[in-house]
């Protein structure tokens, strides 16, 4: 089975401060994503990586930052985190058109 | 623009009645169509998906989803529900493999 792995299912950061947010796939992906999800607005996607290094804006990159060293791990980075970026955080990889997701990382910015 | 709407945002039916999720679409070409799963606390798992071909297309859980073309809808359907098919359901569109937009979601409640 594909595994995707987000590295914390909770999170309570101060404003202001840096934030990471990780991801792990075991099934050698090349596409990975970072999507945020909020009531009533359904999945956006912030950041996607076709290869290990290459990255490309979403829909709402503002904010957020991301590093694909490794075919693996795909990491998300609030810069200076703010109270509108509190919200539920999905990974995903995919595969001839099928995503597999992680569990979700439900950030709350303080 | 390509865009994604589920009208409804909540549905809650009967357990064993039958169920009907709708989405439409908005997308110049034919799109490629996915409806995923998403029960409380987890990730997104995909339940159907359609790229051309046979317009019914069967997917997971005892899921089947239609698309129409002349209605830029891909509506998703089960004869029965079970207790454990409450969740969120999100449908979405692409127009290549992997890009996909997904539309805000409808919860769908079960009543025993």
């Amino acid at each position: 089975d594909v595994k995707v792995t987000q590295s914390s299912r909770y999170l309570v950061k101060r404003t202001g401060e840096k934030v990471f947010l990780e991801c792990v796939q075991d099934m050698d992906h090349e596409n990975m994503f970072w999507y945020r999800q909020d009531p009533g607005l359904g999945l956006r996607l912030i950041y996607f990586s076709y290869d290990v290094k290459m990255k490309e804006k979403g829909d709402i990159p503002e904010g957020y930052s991301v590093s694909r060293e490794k075919k693996e791990r795909f990491s998300l980075i609030l810069e200076s985190a703010s109270t509108n970026q509190t919200s539920m955080y999905l990974c995903a990889s995919s595969f001839r058109s099928e995503a597999f997701f992680g569990q979700g990382t439900r950030l709350t910015v303080v | 623009a390509q865009s994604v709407t589920q009208p409804d945002i909540h549905i809650t039916v009967s357990e064993g009645a039958s169920l009907e999720l709708r989405c439409n679409y908005s997308y110049g070409a034919t799109p490629y169509l996915f409806w995923y799963v998403q029960s409380p606390g987890q990730g997104l798992q995909l339940l159907l998906k359609y790229f051309s071909g046979d317009t019914l297309v069967q997917g997971i859980k005892g899921f089947e989803a239609e698309f129409k073309r002349s209605q830029s809808s891909f509506n998703l359907r089960k004869p029965s529900v079970h207790w454990s098919d409450a969740a969120e359901y999100f449908c979405a569109v692409g127009p290549s493999y992997d890009k996909v937009i997904f539309g805000p979601g409808t919860s769908l409640s079960v009543i025993p």
